[in-house]
């Protein structure tokens, strides 16, 4: 089954601890994406990647980081940088060949700063 | 800059058809979407349209593209309890193929029986 997963799917931490968000595809997709959504707003772009090693700020990226050491894989870190980090969580896959640019979403990660 | 505007809500009685409208700035805008986000699950891509056409029908869905006026429509034929969700349009940047989509804040769709 080809997919788009992410976990876990409910996250709690404690202030000034920084959190790790798993996001893995195996749709041999060449970018992959991180949105974050709060309540009655749209998809925020925090940080994305178009090739292995390489990445690009968002509209949001600030007390975010991310890698992408491997194609499947693009962790996000949420660090204690960041002022108000609870949010529903998205990441995103897609293959920039071709032009279409359809995104393929993961389930999300409801992440709960305590 | 690039902006996506939606209405917030629209309501409706099931079998009823349902029409949630999109209006977008970039006028280099490739490809237009639309997608659909149940309550606390990703989104799911229900259809998109190529910038040179100006309708595409997908069963119950016809979207709709007046690109001199920007404008983008789905409407959903029929509508049913099961399609109570949040429905995002969504443009991809024209310059570069960045892969970058900018979204609209999301239309919630009720659907009363």
């Amino acid at each position: 089954d080809g997919g788009i997963t992410q976990s876990p799917k409910y996250l709690f931490r404690k202030e000034g601890q920084n959190v790790t968000l798993s996001c893995e595809q195996n749709l041999n997709h060449d970018a992959m994406y991180w949105y974050r959504q709060d309540p009655g707003q749209g998809l925020r772009l925090i940080y994305y990647s178009q090739i292995v090693n390489d990445f690009q700020k968002g509209d949001i990226a600030e007390g975010y980081s991310v890698s992408r050491e491997k194609k499947e894989s693009f962790p996000l870190t949420v660090t204690s940088a960041q002022k108000n980090p609870t949010a529903f969580y998205l990441c995103a896959s897609s293959i920039l060949a071709g032009g279409g640019n359809e995104q393929f979403f993961g389930p999300g990660t409801r992440l709960t700063v305590l | 800059g690039e902006d996506v505007e939606q209405s917030l809500f629209l309501s409706v009685r099931e079998g009823d058809s349902s029409v949630i409208n999109c209006t977008y700035t970039d006028s280099s805008s490739t490809y237009l979407y639309w997608y659909k986000q149940e309550p606390g699950a990703g989104l799911q891509l229900l259809t998109y349209i190529f910038s040179n056409m100006d309708m595409k029908q997908d069963q119950r869905l016809t979207v709709l593209l007046n690109k001199k006026d920007k404008h983008l429509s789905l409407r959903i034929a029929d509508t049913q309890t099961g399609d109570s969700a949040i429905y995002f349009c969504a443009e991809s940047m024209g310059s570069g193929n960045t892969g970058k989509l900018i979204f609209g804040q999301g239309t919630t769709l009720q659907v009363k029986p």
